[in-house]
């Protein structure tokens, strides 16, 4: 039973634009979301994060929203750059318990 | 280097043949997690050691599977009587203090890529 889902294997967005990267989760005790990057050949790398007790975080470019309610988190990157073409994960934990990841999904800037 | 390192990066063996993975985590931190990441999946956890405590083995897919952490820093994954359904990317990774502080950054290796033939 996957706890963390990701449902868009892959996105196409313009540079320029915003990309939008969608996450579901299921289990309510999950207290801390976070994002990942992961290029080709190299391990994944921390991008952002949020608590349960907030509904955004932004850092840059990128800007996580969190909705308790329909458990979805969201991550937003605007403006879209060609070095941000990457799998991105979605991942969640509760405290003191193991990150569970999603799938991923594959992200490609156009020029 | 001040990342996290794996070795080797690329292993190929044959179907029932043992294999040795190693990881070399961030001078410092305490806590050190084995995933693997088969095709077209996410990343699954597989083990967690905390320093001295009892490692969490509760990833683990079969009892082939079992890992060691030396002194506290290196870590060897080990896969007995390897099979098909073993070949994924193994990934390895490391954090300052561990799963009892959630913000605690995991920082990963480049992951060995395992083909079972």
């Amino acid at each position: 039973d996957q706890q963390v889902k990701q449902n868009s294997p892959s996105l196409s967005v313009q540079e320029g634009r915003i990309s939008i990267l969608n996450c579901d989760y299921t289990n309510s005790m999950f207290d801390y979301f976070l994002w990942y990057k992961k290029y080709p050949a190299e391990g994944p790398t921390f991008l952002i994060s949020i608590s349960s007790i907030k509904d955004k975080n932004e850092d840059g470019r990128f800007t996580v929203f969190l909705n308790k309610s329909a458990k979805h988190l969201s991550l937003h990157i605007v403006p879209s750059q060609p070095g941000d073409s990457a799998v991105y994960f979605c991942a969640a934990s509760a405290i003191d318990d193991k990150i569970i990841f999603g799938k991923g999904t594959r992200l490609h800037i156009l020029p | 280097g001040a990342g996290v390192s794996q070795s080797p990066s690329n292993k190929v063996t044959e179907k029932g043949k043992d294999v040795e993975l190693r990881c070399d985590p961030i001078s410092g931190h305490t806590a050190l997690y084995w995933y693997r990441q088969s095709l077209g999946q996410g990343l699954e956890f597989l083990i967690y050691f905390q320093g001295n405590s009892a490692p969490d083995k509760s990833g683990l897919p079969s009892d082939r599977f079992s890992a060691e952490r030396t002194g506290g820093s290196v870590s060897t994954l080990t896969i007995q009587r390897t099979q098909q359904e073993d070949s994924a990317v193994y990934l390895c990774a490391s954090s300052f203090l561990g799963r009892g502080l959630s913000t605690d950054t995991q920082y990963f290796g480049p992951g060995t890529r395992l083909t079972v033939l």
